[in-house]
């Protein structure tokens, strides 16, 4: 089955403790990208790559870190996570090497609350 | 960047009757405007998407216009039914980023 998927699904951590989601795709997808869902604000990019070691920053980068060693992996990294990083995150991956003109296919999300 | 705001933030329509959500982009650049659903506990979905050179685009019981002029565009549902309540997301592209309105909460009565 083609598809997105992220681990873990939900985590609890404290501030301060690095932690990495992992997001995996198999449909062989050139661009995958990383966003955050928070109420009222829908739903706002972090880091996108367009191909195995090319990544670029989103609206919202800091405090994240993102790696493309593998075409089908593109892990998202907290280095040191607070508080205001609580928040529900998804994985999208999609054909196209640009958000233009393909569709992207999310991930279930994983659901992060850093107390 | 791009600002993309999205209206109504809540919806309730009545079954069989229609829904109209709108949504205005701030960048000109932007050529490519897709909708998502998103079903409670699940990533967002594509329904329809409309590019720059296209004014209206329709599957089905939903359609999408595009204004470039006014730069704002437009999901319409029609005959509504119970599955389609959800929360429905605009998006604006131009290259590498998408960037997405907040959301509308959609409740379909029955």
């Amino acid at each position: 089955e083609a598809q997105v998927t992220q681990n873990p699904r939900y985590l609890i951590t404290v501030t301060g403790k690095k932690l990495t989601v992992t997001c995996s795709q198999n449909m062989n997808h050139e661009y995958m990208s990383w966003y955050r869902q928070d109420p009222g604000l829908g739903l706002r990019q972090i880091y996108y790559s367009m191909n195995v070691e090319v990544t670029d920053k989103g609206d919202v980068p800091e405090g994240y870190k993102v790696s493309r060693k593998e075409k089908r992996n593109f892990p998202l990294i907290l280095e040191s996570p607070s508080p205001n990083q609580t928040s529900l995150y998804f994985c999208a991956s999609s054909p196209g090497v640009t958000a233009f003109a393909y569709e992207q296919y999310f991930g279930p999300g994983t659901r992060l609350t850093v107390t | 960047g791009e600002n993309v705001e999205q209206h109504p933030s809540t919806l309730s329509v009545q079954e069989g009757d229609s829904a109209v959500i709108k949504c205005t982009y701030s960048d000109s650049a932007s050529n490519y405007f897709p909708w998502y659903k998103q079903e409670l506990g699940k990533g967002p979905q594509l329904i329809i998407d409309i590019r720059s050179n296209v004014g209206e685009k329709k599957d089905q019981r939903i359609a999408v216009t595009l204004n470039k002029t006014a730069k704002h565009f437009s999901l319409h549902i029609t005959e509504t039914q119970p599955e389609d309540s959800a929360v429905y997301f605009c998006a604006a592209s131009n290259d590498y980023k998408l960037s997405f309105g907040a959301g509308t909460t959609v409740t379909v009565r029955a």
